[in-house]
């Protein structure tokens, strides 16, 4: 079956350092892939999609580039602030026969951005 | 009016109880899901309605149980539930055709059982 791996966090860095959170996955076919974000106290938000090889889906700054080749898709950002401080959620997706989405997660990166 | 709205946010409830947790979307979107989010754990699906019809349901045990009643309303009825049920569920929405995988999700109901 489908799945996802994340690197395990919690991820501390300062503001304005550079961010990787390392994303792979095991698929059949070809799926979409996703970052979702969730901030304290709320629920998930699309932050940033990428529907076939070789796409960069990019958003507020953050950028994940879906490499076939290496089944991956992680997420950078060139300078974070202490407002990108969420738990951020890699992801894939298959179409369901009877309609709808099956989005498959990895178990979540929390980032914590420090001044 | 937020996208899509659950209610109550907090729960807390004995084994014997019976409870339900509800999700509204105002999206106009035509699938609706129930989610499981614990600690150190991946999200977990649930249940998929899909215009109104259950598509997907995840070897999920019968002290869960799912109502649709029209495309903007999802419910989740609790009864018996264990201690290790608690958790926060979330509701998502989204529209199949245009954006798949786009999923909207509302702030969760954190559950607890005692």
């Amino acid at each position: 079956g489908n799945s996802v791996t994340q690197m395990e966090g919690p991820v501390t860095l300062s503001e304005e350092a550079f961010l990787t959170i390392n994303c792979t996955y095991t698929a059949t076919g070809y799926p979409s892939l996703f970052w979702y974000v969730q901030y304290p106290g709320e629920g998930l938000q699309l932050l940033l999609k990428a529907t076939k090889a070789d796409d960069k889906g990019s958003n507020k700054g953050f950028e994940a580039t879906y490499r076939k080749e290496t089944t991956s898709f992680h997420l950078e950002k060139g300078s974070v602030q202490v407002s990108d401080s969420a738990v951020y959620f890699c992801a894939l997706s298959d179409i369901l026969t009877g309609g709808g989405n099956k989005l498959t997660f990895g178990t979540g990166t929390q980032l914590k951005v420090e001044l | 009016e937020t996208g899509v709205t659950q209610t109550p946010r907090h729960l807390v409830m004995g084994m014997t109880n019976k409870k339900s947790l509800k999700c509204e979307q105002h999206l106009g979107h035509n699938a609706m899901y129930w989610y499981k989010q614990s600690a150190k754990k991946p999200l977990e699906l649930m249940f998929v309605y899909s215009l109104e019809e259950r598509v997907e349901n995840n070897s999920v045990p019968s002290r869960f149980s799912p109502e649709c009643p029209n495309s903007s309303h999802l419910f989740l009825h609790l009864h018996t539930l264990q201690p290790e049920d608690s958790a926060l569920y979330l509701c998502a929405s989204s529209q199949d055709v245009g954006a798949p995988g786009e999923l909207f999700f509302g702030e969760g109901s954190r559950l607890t059982v005692l």
